[in-house]
């Protein structure tokens, strides 16, 4: 089967750094994305791999490694609207998205 | 630009009620998907389509249909509503189906079925 494994939540605070890791187990591998989805809204789209590496976008930084089956999000200097869910959703060898149920990361002040 | 609009907000329905979700998007986008969103679920694809004039079945396609007459228009049928159908419905497009396309989502309706 198929399946990606997220934690649940997450607790940080306000300026300070915090990862969030992403395990994977799917029919092939056609690249890795990220969304943030705020509360009672859609996801958006935060960043996208498919090579081994390093991702960089202002504060948030996503990393991929293929052989291990693993990402995470990287969020630096965190702000109280970095409040919301994350989620890890990887696209299989049919080209779907399969995605992680998601991780709640709470700011705290 | 709307991007992805999505009629109802919300609706409460009648179990054995037939109902359509609507997605309308502006882009151009070639793919259209149907996912629904659960507590403690991964988003699970119900319907896509790749471009218009084709359909196909996602994970959960059960007590579901989908049309693709158009570019542009891609509603989601409820033929008899059952109540675990209740969910959060979101229509996604990209711009063509395949690696590397990212998908952006419409608002959501939230459908509960009594």
């Amino acid at each position: 089967g198929q399946n990606i494994d997220q934690p649940t939540e997450m607790t940080a605070t306000e300026g300070a750094i915090v990862q969030i890791n992403c395990t994977y187990q799917t029919s092939g591998f056609n690249g890795l994305f990220w969304y943030q989805q705020h509360a009672g809204e859609a996801p958006t789209f935060l960043s996208y791999n498919v090579l081994d590496g390093l991702e960089e976008k202002g504060r948030f930084s996503s990393f991929l490694s293929r052989s291990k089956g693993y990402s995470y999000l990287l969020l630096k200097e965190l702000q109280m609207k970095d409040s919301a869910s994350y989620l890890c959703a990887v696209r299989d060898s049919n080209y779907q998205l399969i995605w992680g149920a998601g991780t709640k990361l709470i700011i705290k002040p | 630009i709307a991007g992805i609009t999505q009629a109802p907000t919300s609706q409460i329905l009648a179990a054995g009620r037939r109902m359509t979700l609507r997605c309308t998007q502006d882009m151009r986008h070639n793919a259209m998907y149907w996912y629904r969103q659960d507590l403690g679920l991964g988003l699970r694809l119900i319907h896509y389509s790749n471009t218009a004039g084709t359909t196909g079945k996602g994970e959960v396609p059960d007590g579901y249909s989908v049309s693709r007459a158009n570019t542009d228009d891609f509603p989601l049928t409820l033929a008899s509503a059952v109540p675990s159908q209740t969910s959060v419905y979101f229509c996604a497009s990209s711009e063509v189906a395949g690696e590397g396309d990212t998908q952006y989502f419409g608002p959501g309706t939230r459908l509960t079925v009594l």
